[in-house]
C-alpha cells in the first residue's frame, strides 16, 4: 500500500543536542509538509517542499531546518532542541501544489530531556 | 485569513448514541473542507472531504458531514457511535495562498465514548 512513513516513531534527545526526524513516502507526491503538534493543539505548519522548492512559514524558528534529497524522502533537523520543542512532528504529502488533500504519516513523538 | 472554530473541546457520548461534532469556518471564497481523526499517538486520518456538489458527504467508518454555507458550518455526524471512535477529531479548511494550498486546522474535539 502507498503510504507515508516516519522514523523513528519516538525520539528522545537532550537539550541542545541536534536531532533529525525522517519521513518517506511511496505515493510519489510532489509536495511534502512538516507540522508540529503540541499536546491538545492543532497541527501547525512549519514548512513544505514543492519538489525541491522550499517554503518556510513566516513564524517557523530558525532552529528548524529541512532537507529533501529526492522525491521520496524529507528530513526535519532541529539544530538545538529546547524543552519547548517537545511535540509530535507530523509529515504529510499531497499530489500537487494546488491539491488540498494531504496524507499524513503516523508522526514522531519528540521528547527533550 | 481563513480560520476554523471547533467550539467543543471535549464531548462524551454513550456507545450506540448519535454524535454531532461542530465546526465553523471563516474563508472568503468557496471552502474546501475536511475532517480528520487522530487516535492517541497516531497521525491524522482523513474521514471525509467537501469540495463541491452535494452538501452531504459520506466518509469512512460510517461518518458523514453536511456543508451549510449560510451557517459557515461543516458538522460531522455519526448515527451510532462505537467505542473505537474515541479519538480526537480535527476540522480543517483548505485555502490557496502564495501559489500553494494549505490546511488550517481547528483546535480539535476530543470524543470520549462511555459504555
Amino acid at each position: 500500500d502507498a503510504m507515508v512513513i516516519q522514523n523513528p516513531r519516538y525520539q528522545v534527545t537532550q537539550f541542545g543536542k541536534p536531532v533529525t526526524l525522517s519521513c518517506s513516502q511511496t505515493l510519489n507526491h510532489n509536495v511534502m509538509y512538516w507540522y508540529q503538534q503540541k499536546s491538545s493543539q492543532a497541527p501547525k505548519l512549519l514548512f513544505h517542499y514543492y519538489d525541491k522548492d522550499f517554503n518556510n512559514e513566516a513564524d517557523t524558528p530558525d532552529n528548524f531546518q529541512s532537507r529533501r534529497p529526492n522525491t521520496s524522502f524529507c528530513f526535519l533537523d532541529i539544530r538545538s532542541p529546547g524543552l519547548g520543542d517537545a511535540a509530535m512532528y507530523l509529515c504529510a504529502t499531497s499530489a500537487s501544489r494546488a491539491s488540498y488533500e494531504q496524507y499524513f504519516g503516523p508522526g514522531t513523538r519528540l521528547t527533550v530531556t | 485569513a481563513q480560520s476554523v472554530t471547533q467550539p467543543d473541546i471535549h464531548i462524551t457520548v454513550s456507545e450506540g448514541a448519535s454524535l454531532e461534532l461542530r465546526c465553523n469556518y471563516s474563508y472568503g471564497a468557496t471552502p474546501y473542507l475536511f475532517w480528520y481523526v487522530q487516535s492517541p499517538g497516531q497521525g491524522l486520518q482523513l474521514l471525509l472531504k467537501y469540495f463541491s456538489g452535494d452538501t452531504l458527504v459520506q466518509g469512512i467508518k460510517g461518518f458523514e458531514a453536511e456543508f451549510k454555507r449560510s451557517q459557515s458550518s461543516f458538522n460531522l455526524r455519526k448515527p451510532s457511535v462505537h467505542w473505537s471512535d474515541a479519538a480526537e477529531y480535527f476540522c480543517a479548511v483548505g485555502a490557496l495562498g502564495s501559489g500553494y494550498s494549505t490546511l488550517t486546522f481547528g483546535k480539535g474535539t476530543m470524543l470520549l465514548v462511555s459504555p
